[in-house]
């Protein structure tokens, strides 16, 4: 079935650093590949999404690319700043009968120095 | 915006109780989701609903029931809470839209505690 692998953390980093979590995925067809944010006490929200091979997904400085020849999708920040601490979710779509369903990775939890 | 509320944030409740976790989303979406969320398991599905009345089990759904009488409203039940159910609970609506798209907005989670 599918699945999504994602690399343990928790990963320090110091401010203004670059910043990568590896995430590969197992599926048949060809879903759509999420990175979700959980800021501490929140909800998850949505970073960024490809629908399809070669797509980037970019938002707030992070870029991921959907690679299908490596079926990868890893996040990456030039420079990151303490405001980006937090736990960071890779997520495919599957479809589940009726409904589509999300299926997620184990999560990544980033925290950065001042 | 997209919001969706959930009843309470923190819960504590005794092991034996009927627990109900509520949910309530603004946006006229047609799916809405249980999750649990462990550390070091992520998000885990307990069951979802398509449509008002309707509602299917994700990957976890034992120990627990839902409902959804009303489309903005999808409530969890614990029927007879155990102390393993100790868990951090969110809910997720989406719309019924191209599946491969599919972007799902979730709730602040509800921490709730058996004691």
């Amino acid at each position: 079935g599918n699945s999504v692998t994602q690399m343990e953390g928790p990963v320090t980093l110091s401010e203004e650093a670059f910043l990568t979590i590896n995430c590969t995925y197992t599926a048949t067809g060809y879903p759509s590949l999420f990175w979700y944010v959980q800021y501490p006490g929140e909800g998850l929200q949505l970073l960024l999404k490809a629908t399809k091979a070669d797509d980037k997904g970019s938002n707030k400085g992070f870029e991921a690319t959907y690679r299908k020849e490596t079926t990868s999708f890893h996040l990456e920040k030039g420079s990151v700043q303490v405001s980006d601490s937090a736990v960071y979710f890779c997520a495919l779509s599957g479809r589940y009968s009726s409904a589509s369903k999300i299926i997620f990775g184990s999560g990544t939890r980033l925290s950065i120095r001042p | 915006d997209v919001k969706v509320t959930q009843s309470s944030r923190y819960l504590v409740k005794r092991t034996g109780e009927k627990v109900f976790l509520e949910c309530v989303q603004d946006m006229d979406h047609e799916n809405m989701f249980w999750y649990r969320q462990d550390p070091g398991l992520g998000l885990r599905l307990i069951y979802f609903s398509y449509d008002v009345k309707m509602k299917e089990k994700g990957d976890i759904p034992e120990g627990y029931s839902v409902s959804r009488e009303k489309k903005e409203r999808f409530s969890l039940i614990l029927e007879s809470a155990s102390t393993n159910q100790t868990s951090m609970y969110l809910c997720a609506s989406s719309p019924y839209s191209d599946p491969r798209a599919d972007t799902q907005y979730f709730g602040p989670g509800t921490r709730l505690t058996v004691l």
